[in-house]
């Protein structure tokens, strides 16, 4: 059982560059979300998708773009990294239940290092 | 909007002690309230939930929960601490209306001491 799948684990780049953040769920879930983990801050969400075909603006949506491609993936992209976005990424897919009551289903982190 | 704030950002306790995780939200309208874990090096993994039925809420692992609207808070407790138990604990809200949202708390972590 596959659950959510984050790829890559670890990425290090530079300032500018750019770079996407692959996220794949097999549970059939419509909702799917990015958040980046900083310490002391807690999980901030930067984008989530209710169902394929939508996305809206989470909390921290500046410097990031996302796609949702099909039903199973949720990209995120970064189109020039900045040392601000030095971070950790985790993708989560909704469970279903009645509205607001379906739990989170969390990828093992994206560790991003922006130089 | 709304918001949940977590009291003390590390809690320790003695292995077999009481464990007491706070968390106050805020809402506009009735919430739906999630406890999560991280255990080092993982993503979070859901503890349990209160979604407006029974106020006291039972997870795994022995944690509860309870939902006290007067208080607008919903704190973790577990009457006897495990070393296994240590790790950050996050709170989070969501409603029905914009359930889409999820907004979790900045987390506390636990340290047990043997």
């Amino acid at each position: 059982n596959a659950g959510v799948t984050q790829t890559p684990k670890f990425q290090v780049l530079k300032t500018g560059q750019s770079m996407t953040l692959q996220c794949a769920q097999d549970m059939n879930h419509n909702s799917m979300y990015w958040y980046r983990q900083d310490p002391g801050m807690g999980l901030r969400l930067i984008y989530y998708s209710a169902s394929e075909g939508t996305t809206d603006k989470g909390e921290v949506p500046n410097g990031y773009n996302v796609s949702r491609l099909n039903k199973r993936e949720f990209s995120l992209r970064l189109e020039s990294a900045a040392p601000s976005q030095t971070s950790v990424y985790f993708c989560a897919s909704r469970g279903q239940g009645g509205p607001g009551t379906g739990e989170l289903f969390f990828g093992e982190g994206s560790r991003l290092t922006v130089l | 909007a709304q918001s949940v704030t977590q009291l003390g950002s590390h809690v320790s306790v003695s292995e077999g002690a009481l464990v007491l995780l706070r968390c106050n939200y805020s809402s506009s309208v009735p919430p739906y309230l999630f406890w999560y874990v991280q255990y080092p090096n993982q993503g979070l993994q859901l503890l349990l939930k209160y979604t407006s039925a029974a106020t006291l809420v039972k997870g795994i692992n022995g944690f509860e929960a309870e939902f006290k609207k007067s208080e607008t808070s919903f704190h973790l407790t577990k009457p006897s601490a495990h070393m296994s138990d240590a790790a950050e604990y996050f709170c989070a809200v969501t409603h029905s209306g914009g359930y889409q949202k999820v907004t979790f708390g900045t987390g506390t972590k636990l340290q047990v001491i043997p």
